[in-house]
């Protein structure tokens, strides 16, 4: 199985700042990485796929980065509704995995 | 716009089987993946298993012993059945459509507590 770790588990940021969660693949996963946002009691929704295209009707404020077996998702400007969970998953390979989350909070 | 609902007991018993049905709505079951999730509380997301609109299903290695999925495009639904379940089985159990163009879920059910009591 292809391992995904986030980094790091819990950020606490000021609405303005510039939000980095990092994801590590195991093995090489070429551009197949995709990034969800959850909030509690909601399913994820994909913020980010193949590792830099924006889902239809997300902000211009996320963006995503990296091809192989690093990969960064970026907030620009957080705003108070991005207070959610972030996980990467990749679709390299079966079975299908995700990362352990990044909890963003807003100071 | 494509829609999933899940369905299905919210208690199990110990060592009995966990039955879901996702409902798809909004357009026809076809030309994806169709795929089951679950997430402990409080915990990450772990892909349990999918199937497409042939009945040709993959599933998780760790699950694959006691997991079956099944699909019925007459009616625009899909089925989870998990077998002897614990209570390390107690998720949030979501469907979701699977695009392997994207590689990504979208969309999602709403999601199903299901917990298994002893």
């Amino acid at each position: 199985d292809i391992q995904m770790t986030q980094a790091p588990s819990s950020v606490s940021a000021s609405v303005g700042d510039r939000v980095i969660i990092t994801c590590r693949a195991s093995q090489d996963i070429s551009s197949w990485l995709t990034w969800y946002q959850q909030k509690p009691g909601k399913a994820p929704k994909v913020l980010i796929y193949v590792a830099s295209s924006l889902q239809g009707g997300v902000p211009s404020r996320f963006s995503g980065s990296g091809s192989g077996t690093d990969f960064t998702l970026t907030i620009s400007s957080l705003q108070p509704e991005d207070s959610a969970t972030y996980y990467c998953q990749q679709a390299h390979s079966l079975p299908l995995t995700f990362g352990g989350g990044t909890k963003v909070e807003i100071k | 716009q494509v829609q999933l609902q899940e369905s299905g007991p919210g208690l199990v018993k110990s060592s009995e089987t966990l039955s879901l049905r996702c409902t798809v709505s909004g357009g026809p079951i076809t030309n994806y993946f169709w795929t089951w999730l679950r997430q402990p509380a409080g915990k990450g997301l772990e892909w349990i298993g999918r199937i497409n609109t042939i009945g040709s299903a993959n599933y998780n290695p760790s699950l694959k012993s006691r997991v079956t999925i099944s699909i019925d495009t007459s009616n625009n639904h899909f089925s989870l059945e998990m077998t002897s379940v614990t209570a390390a089985d107690t998720a949030v159990y979501y469907c979701a459509r699977y695009s392997t163009s994207s590689g990504c879920f979208d969309p999602w059910g709403q999601g199903t507590l299901v917990t298994v009591s002893s």
